[in-house]
């Protein structure tokens, strides 16, 4: 078992649907995040949870609703996209966001998110 | 605002030969680090390797190495003896730490550079 698992592994929606990307870690870190990787876009941050609390959000629109029930599950609700916000969006864990332990990153593998 | 630079978008290199990936970085915090990531096609960023801004010694994993120079603001990654598996994106970057020195776990990714080993 991977220690961050994302899903779905891919997804296609209309720009009206309503839909929810889901990370899990099995590592007990205490701090998740979401990350968006556009095509020719260095990786941006979007969100950052640390003991299920929301510590940043990156400027991100409110189209992108996160959740975090707690330290081991984080969402990301999506509603009314647009087609430019079809990318690979990627979840990560870590110990802690404070220290040296806070900046390693674990990821998952991804959700390919494609808005027609 | 911190900045990294991946200039090669592509590299080639044949089977257990060495090979350099750029990565140059632009800050002004005293204290940071930096990291370089491996992402094959699967998508899952693979953490390769950490150097921290006050480490004395270039770091090591293994196969990889890292040519750290802060005067140059350069931190290169060194794949020895390269294997058709290394075939893949490879990311480069960097932690912001605050004026204490603690890291927030924001990370500032490059553009990252391809690379395809030939058998």
């Amino acid at each position: 078992e991977t220690g961050v698992t994302q899903t779905p592994r891919h997804l296609v929606m209309g720009m009206t649907n309503k839909k929810s990307l889901k990370c899990e870690q099995h590592l007990g870190h205490n701090a998740m995040y979401w990350y968006k990787q556009s095509a020719k876009k260095p990786l941006e941050l979007m969100f950052v949870y640390n003991f299920k609390e929301q510590t940043e959000n990156n400027s991100v629109p409110s189209r992108f609703s996160p959740e975090c029930p707690n330290s081991s599950h984080l969402f990301l609700h999506l509603h009314t996209l647009q087609p430019e916000d079809s990318a690979l969006y990627l979840c990560a864990s870590s110990q802690t966001t404070g220290g040296r332990r806070g900046e390693k990153l674990f990821f998952g593998s991804g959700t390919q998110l494609s808005v027609l | 605002a911190q900045k990294i630079t991946q200039t090669q978008p592509g590299m080639f290199v044949q089977e257990k030969e060495a090979v350099t990936l750029d990565c140059t970085y632009d800050t002004s915090d005293p204290s940071y680090g930096l990291f370089w990531y491996k992402q094959p096609s699967s998508g899952e960023m693979i953490f390769l390797i950490y150097q921290g801004s006050y480490d004395q010694q270039n770091a090591t994993e293994g196969r990889y190495s890292l040519n750290f120079q802060k005067a140059r603001k350069s931190a290169n990654l060194v794949i020895s003896a390269s294997q058709l598996g290394d075939s893949a994106m490879y990311f480069c970057a960097m932690a912001y730490r605050n004026a204490g020195g603690t890291s927030y776990g924001k990370l500032t990714f490059g553009q990252g550079t391809i690379l395809t080993v030939h058998p």
